[in-house]
């Protein structure tokens, strides 16, 4: 059964950083692509990140400007987003979502999800 | 970026009626090598992940139940629920992969009359 479990999340003030985790069960980790997707509170689903299987290809929403950054280590079955510079606009739930494929030449969509963590971004 | 425009963005339907959710991308998401709509639909109920119904525009996940379909092509596509059951209440996603960024619908929420 795949499993996804994300943590991380919590209350940050603006300007602050984070770090999410997703631990990832249930399959062949490495062979998938990953992504981030994330929710505000009463809004509808944002794409913010995308990582091959090998980690060797990322991709990103360009509204981030380069203050997020995903990784994944697949000998610990983990993903991760590193947030900087965090602002009250980054408030949200955030999923670990896996891809039917591996990502090599682009994201596809998502056949699971993480039940989600809450970030909230507020002083 | 591809915008995905979805309508209405609510509908109140009976039990056992038809429920029918459309969208529309900004461009073309069919891939003229292979002939795929590069198109996915999602169902969110309150509190939980949202979970994949269709991909490939038409091709339903498995479990999924048969009621719900996905049909259309390049910058026109649907989901219908043939027959509403109270189960099915929820909000509706749309979502591109044709390019990144991946982008998503402002979702559909469906309720009973």
């Amino acid at each position: 059964e795949v499993q996804l479990l994300e943590s991380g999340g919590g209350l940050v003030q603006p300007g602050g950083s984070l770090r999410l985790s997703c631990a990832a069960s249930g399959f062949t980790f490495s062979s998938y692509a990953m992504s981030w997707v994330r929710q505000a509170p009463g809004k509808g689903l944002e794409w913010v990140s995308a990582i091959s299987g090998s980690g060797g290809s990322t991709y990103y929403a360009a509204s981030l400007k380069g203050r997020f950054t995903i990784s994944r280590d697949n000998s610990k079955n983990t993903l991760y987003l590193q947030m900087n510079s965090l602002r009250a606009e980054d408030t949200a739930v955030y999923y670990c979502a896996k891809d039917p494929g591996d990502g090599y030449n682009s994201p596809l969509n998502f056949d699971y999800w993480g039940q989600g963590t809450l970030v909230t971004v507020s002083s | 970026d591809i915008v995905m425009t979805q309508s209405p963005d609510s509908l109140a339907v009976s039990l056992g009626e038809r429920a029918t959710i459309n969208c529309k991308p900004s461009q073309s998401v069919l891939y003229s090598s292979n002939n795929k709509n590069y198109l996915a639909w999602y169902q969110q109920k309150p509190g939980q992940p949202p979970k994949l119904l269709i991909y490939w525009a038409s091709t339903r996940e498995s479990g999924v139940p048969d009621r719900f379909s996905g049909s259309g092509s390049g910058t026109d596509f649907t989901l219908t629920i043939s027959s509403l059951q109270a189960e099915d209440v929820a909000v509706y996603y749309c979502q591109q992969y044709y390019t990144t960024p991946l982008t998503f619908g402002g979702g559909t929420k469906v309720e009973i009359k």
